[in-house]
Formats: structure tokens, sequence, C-alpha cells
């Protein structure tokens, strides 16, 4: 199973920060990688998949890049609503793997 | 507008099974896979497994020899049971929408003691 290590597990930031988590994929995985948010005690939402591509209705403060093996979600300003965990995921092959989460809390 | 909506028993006692199902209300069904994913308390997230249209299942390897997925196209809905339960399998668990999970249910929460 391909493994997906993130990083930083845990970040405190400010508001207007700008803020970046790092997903490593032990394989090659093209571009095959989304990224989700998740506030306590609510189902994980999409914010980028295809590595880059921005799901409807997502604030464009979000980006991702990274192909292959490494990938990098940036939030370019953190606004309140931002505090939350963060996970990757590898579409490329079965089984579909998560990385362990990045926790972004308030400084 | 898409919406899912899951429901099954949240308490079972170890060794039992586990049964869960998600209703799809919006949208199509068999344009798109269907999966599960399952969240331990205050853990990460694990996929556990997914379904195409015909049926066609793929499963974590962990858990492939006590997992079943099913769907039923007429009602929009597809189900998943793991059998002998174990404290390992408390989680809250998830019913989503595609590979890439761009709808989710609300979460289940299952306790085994």
């Amino acid at each position: 199973a391909i493994q997906l290590t993130q990083s930083p597990s845990s970040l405190s930031a400010s508001v207007g920060d700008r803020v970046s988590i790092t997903c490593r994929a032990s394989q090659g995985i093209s571009s095959a990688l989304a990224w989700y948010q998740q506030k306590p005690g609510k189902a994980p939402k999409l914010l980028i998949y295809d590595a880059s591509s921005l799901e409807s209705g997502v604030p464009s403060r979000f980006s991702g890049s990274g192909s292959g093996t490494d990938f990098t979600l940036t939030i370019s300003s953190l606004q309140p609503e931002d505090f939350a965990s963060y996970y990757c995921q590898q579409f490329h092959s079965y089984p579909l793997t998560f990385g362990g989460g990045t926790k972004v809390d308030i400084k | 507008q898409v919406r899912l909506q899951q429901w099954g028993a949240g308490l079972l006692k170890p060794s039992e099974t586990l049964s869960l199902t998600c209703g799809v209300y919006g949208g199509s069904f068999s344009a798109y896979s269907w999966t599960w994913i399952r969240q331990p308390p205050g853990k990460g997230l694990e996929w556990i497994g997914d379904i195409n249209h015909s049926g066609s299942t793929n499963c974590n390897p962990s858990l492939k020899s006590r997992i079943t997925m099913s769907l039923d196209t007429s009602k929009y809905q597809f189900s998943l049971k793991v059998t002998s339960v174990t404290a390992a399998d408390a989680a809250v668990y998830y019913c989503a929408r595609g590979r890439t999970g761009e709808y989710w249910g609300q979460g289940t929460l299952v306790t085994v003691s």
C-alpha cells in the first residue's frame, strides 16, 4: 500500500498567516491526490482534487501543488474558519490511503 | 443538490456484525463509485472500501476477510457489513461518493462494548 506522510502533524498560526502542509507519498502517484478539511464532529470536506484543482465553492485562498511524490496544500491567508484538521488522500492505486493529518490551531 | 444519509446500529457487542446503509438523494447513482471510510475516536481517517455501479468492490486488505459491501440501485442505497467486530472497530463510519469524496454522509458512531 502507498503510504502518505504529512508534515507537520500540528501547527499553530495566526489569522492572516500563510500556511503550508506537505504530503509525501512512498511511491509516485502522478497527480492523484486530494486534500480534505475536517472540523470537530463533522465529516471531512473536499478542498482539492487532482493535486491542484479547487473543488467548487472552496475559497481561492486554498491551493494545492505537486506531483509524483511531493505535494503541498497552501492557505494563503488563514481565516478564523480555517482552524481545523487537514488530510491528504491518494487515489492512484488501491488500497486508497490517507495521510496522518495536520491539526491547525490558533497561536 | 446531492445528499447522503446513513443509518445503522451504533452499539454492538464484540463478535456481532456491524451493518450500515447509506442512501443517496439527488444526482446520479450509477455514474459513481461509493465509498466507506472510518475514523477511530481522536485518530485519522481509514479507507474501508468502495463499490461501483456494477457491484465490483475494492477493499482494505486489513479488513477484507470481514467486510461485505453491496448496493441496491433501485433504492439508491449502498451498504456495509463488518463481521466479528472488536473494540478496534469502534469508530465513526462515513459513506461518501466517489474516490475523492465530494459528498459525505453525516457519520455514524459505532461503539463496541
